[in-house]
């Protein structure tokens, strides 16, 4: 079982909805991250967060908006999608942002744009 | 140019025998960790193994061993006794610095690995 917990694994929404997915690790890790995965493509950095604060913003449009409300947690808002957004979503831990080892991922989730 | 490359898209193996995925890196820096990860049709990454540039020796973790050459900057994965439960895409990654880049993961582009009775 995996020690970052992703929820929801699967959503659907329409291109007007606003949603959000959420991400909890229980290991004391102060490094959180989310990663976008399109089929059969290798996961692309979306954001850092170190130590509850925004690190690293890799040029994502706005209408994806992070928030980390605590160490354990870390919510993705999603607003006004566009069908090339569907993709799995995937979030990480690590020790902190300037650690040598790996990072460990969730199951993520599958987000689907109508 | 690519920092980390994965040039066998597809790879097939008989249940039992040994494998080996390859991966080549680029970096001017002297310090970078490299790391493997599995991930099944069901999507989660999972961490195999890791080797830490200034390591002496190879990693290796149960069935996972990192056949490391730093000379050639490759770092080969070898999964040894193949079970049908290793059919998954692999993907190599590198992060390079210790704390001035960060925890920051480059990745290959996967190798699918396809486990046969």
């Amino acid at each position: 079982d995996t020690e970052v917990t992703q929820t929801p694994k699967h959503l659907v929404m329409g291109m007007t909805n606003k949603k959000s997915l959420k991400c909890e690790q229980h290991m004391g890790h102060r490094a959180m991250y989310w990663y976008k995965q399109k089929a059969k493509k290798p996961p692309e950095l979306m954001f850092v967060y170190s130590y509850e604060k925004l690190s690293i913003n890799e040029s994502v449009p706005s209408r994806f908006s992070p928030e980390c409300p605590n160490s354990s947690l870390l919510n993705l808002h999603l607003h006004a999608l566009q069908p090339e957004d569907s993709a799995l979503y995937l979030c990480a831990s690590s020790q902190d942002f300037g650690y040598v080892g790996p990072q460990h991922f969730g199951d993520g989730t599958r987000l689907s744009i109508l | 140019a690519q920092k980390i490359t994965q040039t066998q898209p597809g790879m097939f193996v008989q249940e039992k025998e040994a494998v080996t995925l390859d991966c080549t890196y680029d970096t001017s820096d002297p310090s970078y960790g490299l790391f493997w990860y599995k991930q099944p049709s069901s999507g989660e990454m999972i961490f195999l193994i890791y080797q830490g540039s200034y390591d002496q020796q190879n990693a290796t973790e149960g069935r996972y061993s990192l056949n490391f050459q730093k000379a050639r900057k490759s770092a080969n994965l070898v999964i040894s006794a193949s079970q049908l439960g290793d059919s998954a895409m692999y993907f190599c990654a590198m992060r390079e610095g210790l704390t001035g880049g960060g925890n920051k993961l480059t990745f290959g582009t996967g190798t699918q690995l396809k486990v046969e009775l």
